[in-house]
């Protein structure tokens, strides 16, 4: 069964760094790329990257280029999202999902979620 | 605002057929197929609809996809209370190599 087992909430204050994680598990890790999407409160979902945990591959939306950094450990099938310097702005609901490829493509295994919440 | 447009509601009744609505343009929905997921509340998207009208395993088969030109539908029949969520298309961009969604569309079952 495949399954991505994110990290669990996290409150923080503005300027701090973060770094959240998505385990991986009941398919090949390595084979997959694995993606990141915000949802913030009561909005709709934004595609922020993906990543191809093989040769580290990134792809970032032009509009979280810059302000995250998507990394994966692959011997331990976990990607990760991270922040440098956190803003009130970043609160939100973020999700791992795999991509399923070929000829199309979609997300098809969501993660659990993991809220973050900035505030001083 | 997303380049991909849904209304911003819908409701029906028990028993009823619905239809959600997705329009982009020709580079966008007419370029590439559309997915659809389903957020019931508090929980995480799933995937409803891929490759237009295709459903993963266990999705019933109340849900249909289909797509023409630069419009996508997502049709449920048979409307249970249980499927009352939101709802958001996607198709993905090529020249972004990444996903685009819907603005999503809150259902609700009256």
């Amino acid at each position: 069964e495949v399954q991505l087992v994110q990290s669990g909430a996290e409150v923080k204050k503005p300027g701090e760094s973060l770094k959240i994680s998505c385990k991986g598990s009941g398919y090949s890790f390595s084979n997959y790329w694995i993606g990141w999407v915000r949802q913030m409160p009561g909005k709709g979902l934004e595609w922020m990257g993906i990543m191809y945990p093989v040769d580290s591959d990134t792809r970032y939306s032009p509009s979280f280029q810059g302000q995250v950094t998507i990394s994966a450990d692959k011997s331990i099938t976990t990607a990760y999202l991270q922040w440098s310097s956190l803003k009130a702005s970043d609160t939100a609901m973020y999700y791992c999902a795999r991509l399923q490829g070929g000829n199309e493509y979609y997300f098809d295994f969501w993660g659990q979620g993991t809220l973050v919440t900035v505030s001083s | 605002q997303s380049v991909l447009t849904q209304p911003p509601s819908a409701s029906g009744t028990p028993g009823q057929k619905i239809t959600i609505s997705c329009s982009g343009s020709s580079s966008k929905i007419g370029s590439n197929t559309v997915n659809w997921y389903q957020q019931l509340p508090g929980t995480a998207p799933k995937l409803l609809i891929y490759s237009n009208n295709q459903r993963p395993s266990g999705v019933p088969d109340r849900f249909s996809g289909s797509k023409s030109g630069t419009s996508a539908s997502l049709a449920i029949s048979g409307l249970q209370s249980e499927d009352e969520a939101d709802y958001y298309c996607a198709v993905w961009d090529d020249s972004l190599n990444g996903p685009v969604f819907g603005g999503g569309t809150k259902l609700t079952v009256l």
